[in-house]
């Protein structure tokens, strides 16, 4: 029982590099987003979606891209890393059209950008 | 951005005594109103998901009630535990999102 599943956990990237946080969920959830989680800050959403082919900006979208081609995948690209995205970034999907659905996290990918 | 407060920012409990803290939320366009459990080195897990004004919800020691009318909720732990020490978030839904708190983060001394 998989659950939502984050790759990688770690990561250091340089200024300036690209890359793809993966999120993968095996419950059929129509709802995804990521966040990230920064000290004294909570999550903040950055990118959402609510089915295959539908994606929408969240509270923090600048400097990030999302797809959604599968409702199980859901991946998280960072165009030009900048230090500022140094962060603890989560993946999460939940029921659509289930208000009382909770939402489930991925393991975590903790990102370092030097 | 929704402004989804939570207050203390941390509070530090005595083993076996009882403790709330509080979230506050816009009390318009609401859909529901989450609660997690945030372990240090693990991913936040649901407590609670309530979606009604009035709702109380009660899981062993912990416990939860939801004026959406006023817009807050308070997370009640009775007999604190050590094992109770974690970050606890709520977060309001609207439609398609959840917009979270900065957590209230419990240590329970023993």
């Amino acid at each position: 029982n998989a659950g939502v599943t984050q790759t990688p956990k770690f990561q250091v990237l340089k200024t300036g590099q690209s890359m793809t946080l993966q999120c993968a969920q095996d419950m059929n959830h129509e709802y995804m987003s990521w966040y990230r989680q920064d000290p004294g800050m909570g999550l903040r959403l950055i990118h959402y979606s609510v089915g295959a082919g539908i994606t929408d900006q969240g509270e923090v979208p600048n400097g990030y891209n999302v797809s959604r081609s599968t409702t199980e995948d859901f991946p998280l690209r960072l165009l030009s890393a900048a230090p500022s995205q140094t962060s603890v970034y989560f993946c999460a999907s939940s029921k659509g059209g289930d208000l009382s659905s909770e939402a489930f996290f991925g393991q975590g990918t903790r990102l370092t950008v030097v | 951005i929704l402004n989804v407060e939570q207050s203390p920012q941390s509070l530090h409990v005595q083993e076996g005594d009882s403790t709330n803290f509080t979230c506050s939320f816009p009390s318009s366009n609401f859909y529901a109103l989450h609660w997690y459990r945030w372990e240090t080195a693990k991913s936040p897990e649901a407590l609670f998901v309530m979606t009604l004004n009035g709702d109380e919800k009660k899981k062993g020691r912990i416990s939860a009630t939801l004026n959406t009318k006023e817009g807050y909720s308070y997370l009640y732990i009775k007999g604190s535990q050590p094992e109770d020490s974690a970050t606890y978030l709520c977060a309001f839904r609207d439609d398609y999102k959840l917009s979270f708190g900065a957590g209230t983060t419990v240590t329970v001394r023993a």
